[in-house]
């Protein structure tokens, strides 16, 4: 059974780099049937999606992240990951790595979640 | 951006009772629309995709309908277990475009 498992700082202070990674085990990121992305849950509040990528590379982001996110996958290591730039206390929140299924090609959604990992963004 | 509005925010049913709960779109997403159930502490988990097809494992009672703007779920003869926040969202753009309505809070009466 296809797990997904994130790993994060915990902590970081205002302006640096978030670095997440979401380690897949039970399956490959390989698979030409999934893509893999991000989706952050701020502290009692709703979800947003941030970005998904594909084993080929190609990337999509939210717009209103694009401009300080970068996602990568290393399909040696069978994992992905996320770097969010100059971050705030807004970012603060549990990131998720999520498994994208789909429809059909341009429709995708998502049907496996990690158990997330909680961010918080302070000096 | 399409935006998605769920009702009501909260909602409160007995064991065994029916629970509907709705979710809407801005604009016309066809049937590319999943439901998503959080339960306290836990990470979301899909409950429906295409509108009504059930996710692997989910119980017959959680049925998803509608198309275009207007969406249900219902949980028919509520559980305990069923406690939980849902989500909608809709996934109809490409280049993707994910967005997610705000949630409904499930409670038992």
């Amino acid at each position: 059974q296809l797990q997904l498992q994130e790993a994060g700082p915990g902590l970081v202070k205002p302006s640096e780099t978030l670095p997440l990674t979401c380690v897949v085990s039970g399956g490959s990121i390989s698979s030409s049937d999934y893509y893999w992305g991000w989706v952050r849950q701020p502290p009692g509040k709703g979800l947003e999606w941030i970005a998904s990528i594909y084993y080929s590379g190609s990337s999509y982001y939210s717009p209103s992240l694009k401009s300080r996110v970068t996602i990568s996958a290393d399909t040696s290591k069978n994992r992905f990951s996320l770097n969010l730039r100059s971050v705030t206390a807004e970012d603060t929140a549990v990131y998720y790595c999520v498994r994208l299924a789909y429809t059909d090609w341009s429709h995708w959604y998502f049907d496996l979640w990690g158990r997330g990992t909680l961010v918080t963004v302070s000096s | 951006e399409i935006v998605m509005t769920q009702s009501p925010d909260t909602l409160s049913v007995s064991p065994g009772e029916r629970a509907t709960l709705s979710c809407r779109a801005s604009q016309s997403v066809s049937s590319n629309l999943a439901w998503y159930q959080q339960r306290p502490g836990q990470a979301p988990r899909l409950l429906i995709y295409g509108a009504s097809t059930r996710a692997t494992g989910i119980p017959a009672r959680f049925r998803g309908s509608g198309s275009g703007t207007e969406f249900t779920l219902t949980i028919s003869s509520l559980q305990s277990e069923d406690l939980a926040i849902y989500y909608c969202q809709q996934y109809n753009n490409w280049p993707p475009r994910y967005t997610f309505g705000q949630g409904t809070k499930l409670e038992i009466k």
